[in-house]
C-alpha cells in the first residue's frame, strides 16, 4: 500500500512561477523525503524532513511538515524548464525506516 | 563518485520466459534496494539487502522473483516465469547504511512482457 499521496497529480506552470505540491499520509511517520524523477531516469533525493521538524530549505526548495494534519508541501520557487519532472514523497514509520512512495506529482514547466 | 549502475536498460521478453537484471551499487554502500515501478505509480520496494543479508523481502513475489547479493556488492534480480503484469521499470538503489539515509538510484531496467 502507498502511505503518501501527492496532490495535484499534474501541474503545469510557466518558467519563473512557483510550484507547490502536497503530500498527505495516513499514519504517524518518522521521516518524510521528497525525490525527483526525470523521464526515463532514476529518482534523485531532494530533501529529508524529520517528524520533529517543521520546515527545511535547500536552494530553491522549501519543504514544510504539519504532523497534526499529516501533510507536507514542497515549494519550488522561480521554477525553470529543467524542473520538469515527477516529484514523489516517501514516508517511513515504525522501526523499519523503509520509505513508502506515493504516486507522484508530474510537473511541467513551460519555457 | 560513480552512480548506481544497472543493466540492461531495456528488455523485451515473452510471458513465461525468464529474465535477470544486474545492479552495481555505489562503492561503500552497504544497503541495496530493488524497486518495481509500474507506469504512473511510485516505486514499490521488492527487497532490501544489508551487505549480503536480506533485511526485508515481504513484498517480493517469491514464487517467481528471486534476488541475491553475493559478496555484498553486486546484486541480481530474476523473474522466472514472467507474467504480463511484471511489465515495469525495475530500479536499484543503494545507501550508506540502514536507517533513514538518502537513497541513490540507478536509471532502471524497463521490462516489457509480450
Amino acid at each position: 500500500s502507498q502511505q503518501g499521496e501527492e496532490d495535484p497529480q499534474a501541474l503545469s506552470i510557466q518558467e519563473g512561477e512557483n510550484a507547490t505540491m502536497n503530500c498527505s499520509y495516513k499514519t504517524s511517520i518518522n521521516n518524510l523525503q521528497w525525490y525527483r524523477q526525470n523521464s526515463g531516469r532514476g529518482l534523485v533525493h531532494l530533501i529529508l524532513i524529520r517528524s520533529n521538524e517543521r520546515e527545511k530549505h535547500s536552494g530553491r526548495l522549501r519543504v514544510t511538515l504539519d504532523t497534526s494534519k499529516k501533510s507536507s508541501s514542497l515549494l519550488i520557487t522561480a521554477s525553470r524548464a529543467a524542473d520538469t519532472a515527477s516529484y514523489f514523497c516517501a514516508t517511513d514509520a515504525g522501526g523499519s525506516y523503509i520509505p513508502t512512495f506515493g504516486r507522484g506529482t508530474s510537473l511541467i514547466v513551460h519555457p | 563518485e560513480a552512480g548506481v549502475a544497472q543493466s540492461p536498460r531495456y528488455k523485451i521478453i515473452e510471458k513465461r520466459q525468464s529474465v535477470a537484471f544486474w545492479c552495481n551499487p555505489i562503492s561503500g554502500h552497504a544497503t541495496l534496494y530493488w524497486y518495481q515501478q509500474i507506469l504512473g505509480q511510485g516505486p514499490k520496494l521488492l527487497i532490501q539487502f544489508q551487505n549480503n543479508g536480506v533485511v526485508d523481502d515481504s513484498q517480493l513475489p517469491k514464487d517467481r522473483f528471486s534476488a541475491e547479493r553475493l559478496k555484498g556488492v553486486d546484486s541480481t534480480l530474476k523473474i522466472q516465469p514472467a507474467k504480463l503484469e511484471d511489465s515495469a521499470v525495475y530500479l536499484c538503489a543503494s545507501s550508506l547504511g540502514p536507517g533513514i539515509q538518502p537513497q541513490h538510484f540507478g536509471d532502471g531496467t524497463r521490462l516489457s512482457i509480450l
